[in-house]
């Protein structure tokens, strides 16, 4: 099934950036799509794009186009997303999530979540 | 990009009832629908996938139903672990999109 571990909280100022790990194992990571997903406080989810570990290739949604960039790091089996110019708008609590067995487009299994306040 | 409604924001209701919640999409997804469940301070975690198949490991009183632009997560008989809040999720077309989610909770 597989497991994700995310790095921790992070503070923010407004207009820098921020930079989230998403650690896999019990899989194979090469072989599944990792989906980003975040989720502001008391709100629900948003999709925000995918990478495929295997080679790369990046699809973000035009909400965040320019904005965000997702990589891998197949060595040590681990997925990464940064977003620059964060404002207040930006805090939230941000999922990796695996493409679903079978699937490239839902997600299972999630990552635990790292809440990133942006605040000055 | 598609919209998805969820009703009702919240629904009351006692263990042992049965749940009907709906996802209600601005245009045909086929059958290319998910359910999710998310417990406070948790990941969402998949109960339902392409309308009507139950994820792995999730128990026989999930059950989901539906096509085109209208579908049902039904519950058969509520347990105390399952209140939480829903999503749905569209994979239909790009961007993929999540319902705003019905917030089951104990009557």
């Amino acid at each position: 099934q597989g497991q994700l571990v995310q790095s921790g909280a992070e503070v923010k100022e407004p207009g820098v950036s921020v930079k989230v790990s998403c650690k896999a194992s019990g899989y194979s990571f090469t072989g599944h799509y990792m989906h980003w997903v975040r989720q502001a406080p008391g709100q629900g989810l948003e999709w925000m794009g995918r990478i495929n570990p295997f080679n790369g290739v990046t699809d973000y949604a035009e909400t965040f186009q320019g904005r965000v960039t997702m990589t891998r790091d197949s060595s040590i089996n681990t997925a990464f997303m940064e977003l620059r110019g964060l404002t207040s708008a930006d805090t939230a609590v941000y999922f990796c999530a695996r493409a679903a067995a079978g699937t490239d487009q839902y997600f299972d299994p999630w990552g635990q979540g790292t809440l990133v306040t942006v605040s000055s | 990009e598609i919209v998805l409604t969820q009703s009702p924001v919240t629904l009351s209701l006692s263990p042992g009832e049965r749940a009907a919640l709906a996802c209600r999409a601005s245009q045909s997804v086929g059958n290319y629908l998910a359910w999710y469940q998310q417990k406070p301070g948790q990941a969402p975690r998949l109960l339902i996938y392409d309308a009507s198949n139950r994820a792995t490991g999730i128990p026989a009183r999930f059950s989901g139903s539906g096509s085109g632009t209208d579908f049902t997560l039904t519950i058969s008989s509520l347990e105390p672990e399952d209140f939480a809040v829903y999503y749905c999720q569209q994979r239909r077309k790009w961007p993929l999109s999540f319902g705003g989610g019905t917030k089951l909770e104990i009557k």
